[in-house]
């Protein structure tokens, strides 16, 4: 099953306005990093917050981490046209055979409305 | 410095016929990662390769998946007979090394495989 879960599925707002979207996990994590997905296009890093940190800006972007409720979120504050995309929060476990791997959830479509 | 390329970008296939999808990594990265995403959907991990080796192939379908990354080229995933249930986004994303922490993956545009 899927490690993460984000929260809302679908997400309207006007432009101007903030954006929230949260992310549960299931497994402990080394750190948890949220991804943009363009419609039809690949994946864009946005932010990785470690399991030792609990809050972390870059730019427009808040994100906090809670790993005693297993659950992150991701703050765009003042919206853009620009910023409409699907979200993705991700999880990377340590450990040779699963460090490979970047486990993904389900996304959260964000839509800004002019 | 090109960023990890992916083509064909679309790639149509009747039932039964063969998908040979590829991926150039980055220059310098070594680490190549294959990601399938259905519509509607976040990525699904399928399998991690080295220059010559699989290293985890966990999420790669028992049967007709198979991926390679040969010394010299690009990595290539195929899927043989497809099924319209194979009809997906293919991602790759390479890394530049594996230290026991986080590498941080790149990922390449996709392939947008139609099975009719």
């Amino acid at each position: 099953s899927q490690q993460g879960e984000e929260d809302p599925q679908a997400l309207s707002i006007q432009e101007g306005e903030n954006a929230t979207m949260n992310c549960s996990y299931k497994t402990s994590i080394n750190n948890l990093q949220w991804y943009r997905q363009n419609s039809g296009r690949g994946l864009v890093h946005l932010i990785l917050i470690r399991s030792n940190e609990r809050e972390k800006h870059s730019g427009r972007l808040r994100v906090t981490l809670d790993t005693s409720k297993k659950s992150s979120s991701l703050l765009i504050t003042a919206s853009r046209a620009a910023d409409t995309a699907s979200y993705f929060c991700a999880t990377f476990q340590s450990g040779y055979s699963s460090a490979s791997k970047i486990i993904f959830g389900s996304g959260t479509r964000l839509s800004i409305r002019p | 410095n090109a960023g990890v390329m992916q083509n064909p970008r679309h790639l149509v296939r009747r039932r039964g016929q063969e998908a040979r999808l590829r991926c150039s990594p980055m220059k310098g990265h070594s680490h190549v990662y294959w990601y399938r995403q259905l519509p509607e959907e976040g990525l699904k991990f399928m399998v991690y390769l080295q220059k010559e080796n699989i290293i985890d192939e966990s999420g790669m379908p028992k049967e007709r998946f198979s991926a390679e990354f040969p010394k010299e080229g690009p990595s290539i995933l195929r899927i043989q007979q497809v099924v319209r249930g194979d009809s997906a986004a293919y991602f790759c994303a390479s890394s530049l090394r594996l230290a026991g922490d986080y590498n941080e993956q790149f990922f390449g545009p996709g392939t947008r495989l139609t099975v009719l």
